[in-house]
């Protein structure tokens, strides 16, 4: 059974930075592509960013291009979401999801950048 | 992009009836592969979106029949044949022959 445990959201002032990561299992993790969807507060789905398995590609929205950044550690079969420069309107639940259909959801984490 | 519109944005339902939600697209979505990237979530408050509908038309293991799916170039449409309290919540489309992905605005769905 494929699982995503999302981690490493909290509260950050604007301008800061946070590490969300995307722990997995039961994915053959190098050939798989995940991607990272955000939640504003009673608002509907962003998608934000994919990062595929081989052959390798990234995409990201242009709402977070240039401040947020999708890496993946194999040894770990574990997908992060570095964010930089963060907005009060990055505030949000963020998903992590599987393959370019989305068929598996972790739970969430919530990032509110607040000062 | 491609921006996915749907429609009503809420459906007041009654049990047992049918319900349907229609998603529009602002380009056609068949692939290059002649394959068609259109999804339905289903999203329970609280909880992590559920995928039900893949590719337009197949439904997700687990997924009861009741739930059905179709379309073609632009315009799809989830359809639920006897609605159950459990299908309460928001609906999604989603497009991803595209980049970026895009989801529709969401159908909320309440009894």
């Amino acid at each position: 059974e494929v699982q995503l445990l999302e981690s490493g959201g909290g509260l950050i002032q604007p301008g800061g930075s946070l590490r969300l990561s995307c722990a997995t299992s039961g994915l053959v993790f190098s050939a798989s592509t995940l991607n990272w969807v955000r939640q504003a507060p009673g608002k509907g789905l962003e998608w934000l960013s994919t990062i595929s398995g081989r052959p390798g590609y990234i995409h990201y929205a242009d709402s977070v291009k240039g401040r947020f950044t999708i890496s993946r550690d194999i040894s770990k079969t574990t997908v992060y979401l570095q964010m930089d420069r963060l907005r009060a309107e990055d505030t949000a639940v963020y998903f992590c999801a599987t393959d370019n259909g989305m068929d598996v959801w972790g739970p969430g984490t919530t990032v509110i950048v607040s000062s | 992009d491609v921006v996915m519109t749907q429609s009503p944005l809420s459906l007041p339902v009654t049990l047992g009836q049918p319900a349907s939600i229609s998603c529009r697209s602002s380009q056609g979505l068949v692939y290059s592969d002649g394959r068609t990237y259109l999804m339905w979530f289903h999203q329970r408050p609280g909880h992590s979106p559920r995928r039900l509908i893949y590719e337009v038309s197949n439904r997700d293991s687990g997924v009861p029949d009741r739930f059905s799916g179709s379309g073609s170039g632009t315009d799809f449409t989830l359809k639920i044949s006897r609605v159950e309290a459990e299908d309460v919540g928001l609906y999604y489309c989603m497009q991803h022959t595209h980049w970026p992905k895009t989801f529709g605005q969401g159908t909320k769905l309440e009894i």
